[in-house]
């Protein structure tokens, strides 16, 4: 199972754009990488998800290097209203691990 | 997305009493459905995974005499917590996946507290 690194928590402010950067060494060559948000006391929503290069959709960009060992997701112009956990698996196992998740703070 | 939905939201239960809690997709069938319970401030805790028709298979530490799962359908998994304990309290939350290399979707979590 390939195993995931996040920071374990990040700050930013209204308007700034955020990425979170995710360490996935031994990930295997069958797993899409998948990002979910988190706020308190409810379930995970998905965020986005991609294999390689570049995937963008309304809320998130995610950016797959050729050697597929990291990911970074960008959230652009970030509000109030993304403070939660971000998390990042590696999808196409048999289980679903979560890592320990990066905290972002927003700040007015 | 697809709607996975979990009942009930929140529950209190007395010591020694068995609680249920259902997860349904609604909007797809899931060939695979997952079952994880998290602590304040903490990562989710895969407990078990489960797929239709067959036994669930429980990850190292969790009981599965304590923590009965059924997947009786292609889109209703349930948990049961039988002889709850105070430590059993927490936050269980279930995701279904229609196969592998699809994103799995999750329920809005159960806040189970025992009493």
């Amino acid at each position: 199972l390939a195993k995931t690194t996040q920071p374990i928590s990040m700050d930013s402010y209204e308007g700034q754009e955020v990425n979170i950067t995710c360490s996935h060494n031994n990930i295997a060559t069958n797993d899409y990488i998948t990002w979910y948000q988190q706020f308190p006391s409810q379930g995970p929503r998905f965020i986005i998800q991609g294999y390689k290069t570049k995937v963008t959709n309304e809320v998130a960009s995610l950016f797959i290097p050729a050697d597929r060992k990291s990911s970074t997701l960008s959230l652009p112009r970030v509000s109030l209203s993304d403070t939660a956990v971000y998390y990042c698996l590696a999808l196409n196992t048999d289980k679903l691990i979560f890592g320990t998740g990066t905290r972002l703070q927003v700040f007015p | 997305g697809a709607v996975v939905s979990q009942h009930p939201s929140r529950v209190i239960c007395k010591s020694g009493t068995s609680v249920k809690i259902e997860c349904r997709s609604l909007d797809f069938q899931a060939t695979t459905m997952f079952w994880y319970r998290q602590f304040p401030k903490q990562s989710l805790m895969l407990m078990a995974t489960s797929n239709e028709g067959s036994k669930a298979t429980y990850e190292q530490g969790v009981e599965k005499d304590k923590f009965l799962i059924n997947h009786a359908s292609l889109t209703l998994s349930t948990l049961t917590v039988t002889s709850a304990h105070p430590e059993d309290s927490s936050f269980y939350i279930c995701s279904a996946r229609r196969s592998l290399n699809t994103e799995a979707f999750f329920g809005q979590g159960t806040r189970l507290t025992v009493v």
